[in-house]
């Protein structure tokens, strides 16, 4: 059964711990992304991926890092320099370059305290 | 940079009546523009796409119309249901100059389907 897997759901920690989102998929897409949702707002790029080691900064990718060791994983941290981390965090993937659509993980949701 | 304007960003309707969300986008250069419908706590998921080739597609009750020339596009949603009610989202492709592709997001319409 294809798709994508974000673990865990829901994620707590303490205000400055960083904390490692994980992503995983066996669609065997090169293309991997990662996006933030706030309440109220759309989906904005923190980071992506085309090929394997290799990743580009997305809109908002301050605070945030990732590695891309494997074509399969993809994880994200959230690093104590982010300022609001709390949100609903969206793994997706694509093909490939000009490949849509994009496929989405179930995400996880973050709160920092 | 990319920029997609999506309203209204709320909109309530009777059963039955029909819904339209509309979006903005300002790179010309951009040729694919997909609708997701996220349920609470859940993935967004694509109900439709339209690529810059054809002004409007039909699935069932949900169709897509695409003005390039004046850089917006509509979801039309006929005989609305309950099951109906949740977060829309359009979007709009860009292409960076070193050919990586991503999907910039529109914020959101919550629409709401009254029985």
């Amino acid at each position: 059964d294809g798709g994508i897997t974000q673990s865990p759901k829901y994620l707590f920690r303490k205000e400055g711990q960083n904390v490692t989102l994980s992503c995983e998929q066996n669609l065997n897409h090169d293309a991997m992304y990662w996006y933030r949702q706030d309440p109220g707002q759309g989906l904005r790029l923190i980071y992506y991926s085309q090929i394997v080691n290799d990743f580009q900064k997305g809109d908002i990718a301050e605070g945030y890092s990732v590695s891309r060791e494997k074509k399969e994983s993809f994880p994200l941290t959230v690093t104590s320099a982010q300022k609001n981390p709390t949100a609903f965090y969206l793994c997706a993937s694509t093909p490939g370059q000009g490949f849509p659509p994009l496929h989405f993980g179930n995400g996880t949701r973050l709160t920092v305290t | 940079g990319e920029n997609v304007e999506q309203h209204p960003s709320t909109l309530s309707v009777q059963e039955g009546d029909s819904a339209v969300i509309k979006c903005t986008y300002s790179d010309s250069a951009s040729n694919y523009f997909p609708w997701y419908k996220q349920e609470l706590g859940k993935r967004p998921q694509l109900i439709i796409d339209i690529r810059s080739n054809v002004g409007e597609k039909k699935d069932q009750r949900i169709a897509v119309t695409l003005n390039k020339t004046a850089k917006h596009f509509s979801l039309h949603i006929t005989e609305t249901q309950p099951e109906d009610s949740a977060v829309y989202f359009c979007a709009s492709e860009r292409v960076e100059m070193d050919s990586s592709y991503k999907l910039i997001f529109g914020s959101g319409t919550r629409l709401l389907v009254r029985p």
